[in-house]
């Protein structure tokens, strides 16, 4: 069984402060992907990192594939109170998707 | 990308009864699959749909309780049987390809 271990759990900031989110495995995954999710509705896929080492940015958010394939992490740079919400990372193995616990994000004005 | 739609949104059932949930696809999947979420956490994936053979269960999960029906690749149902309220939850579809899955909206169910 493959486990995708996500931190932190919660997290509580201010705006314009930045953040970091982590998913760590043992296992290699052949892509993974970051979704966010608000509540009432389904996760909204963010991005999707395939190339160990692979770095991507979307708007203030940018993130990084472990070059081994195992790891991931999410960067927001200055955050909003837009931002609020739930961040899945989800690792990719023969189609099927593993979930890390989630990490939920708050953003106070 | 792919858009995903369900029904009902969210139902209040009586124990005992079932549900079935429907998931449909805009375009061509070529997977796709069934998950359960409580609120705030993560999800787990109940089941692979299968177009027109069996779905595939994940420990903990089975055919019985939780019949799974996709006769084409836009299409899947989810149906919740006999239910509890322990079977309370949001439960999700997802359609994708092997790099990427896209998630509906959910269904959220209360069983009382």
């Amino acid at each position: 069984t493959q486990l995708l271990e996500q931190s932190p759990q919660f997290l509580s900031i201010q705006e314009g402060e930045n953040l970091t989110v982590y998913c760590n495995s043992s296992s290699v995954f052949s892509s993974l992907q970051w979704y966010r999710q608000e509540p009432g509705e389904g996760p909204v896929l963010l991005v999707t990192v395939v190339t160990g080492g692979e770095v991507k940015k979307l708007k203030r958010l940018t993130f990084q594939f472990g070059d081994a394939r195992k790891d991931s992490s999410l960067h927001i740079t200055a955050a909003q109170p837009g931002d609020t919400g739930l961040y899945l990372c989800g690792g990719t193995s023969y189609g099927k998707l593993t979930f890390g616990q989630g990490t939920i994000l708050t953003v106070h004005p | 990308s792919a858009v995903i739609s369900q029904k009902p949104s969210r139902d209040i059932c009586q124990r005992g009864t079932s549900l079935t949930i429907q998931c449909q696809v805009d375009s061509q999947v070529t997977m796709m699959f069934w998950y359960r979420q409580q609120p705030g956490q993560s999800l787990t994936l109940i089941a692979t749909a299968n177009q027109g053979s069996e779905a595939t269960y994940e420990s903990g999960f089975v055919i019985d309780k939780f019949p799974i029906s996709r006769p084409n690749l836009t299409f899947s149902t989810l149906t919740v049987s006999n239910m509890s309220p322990e079977d309370s939850s949001i439960y999700l579809c997802s359609g994708g390809n092997q790099e990427t899955q896209y998630f509906g909206p959910g269904t959220r169910l209360l069983v009382l």
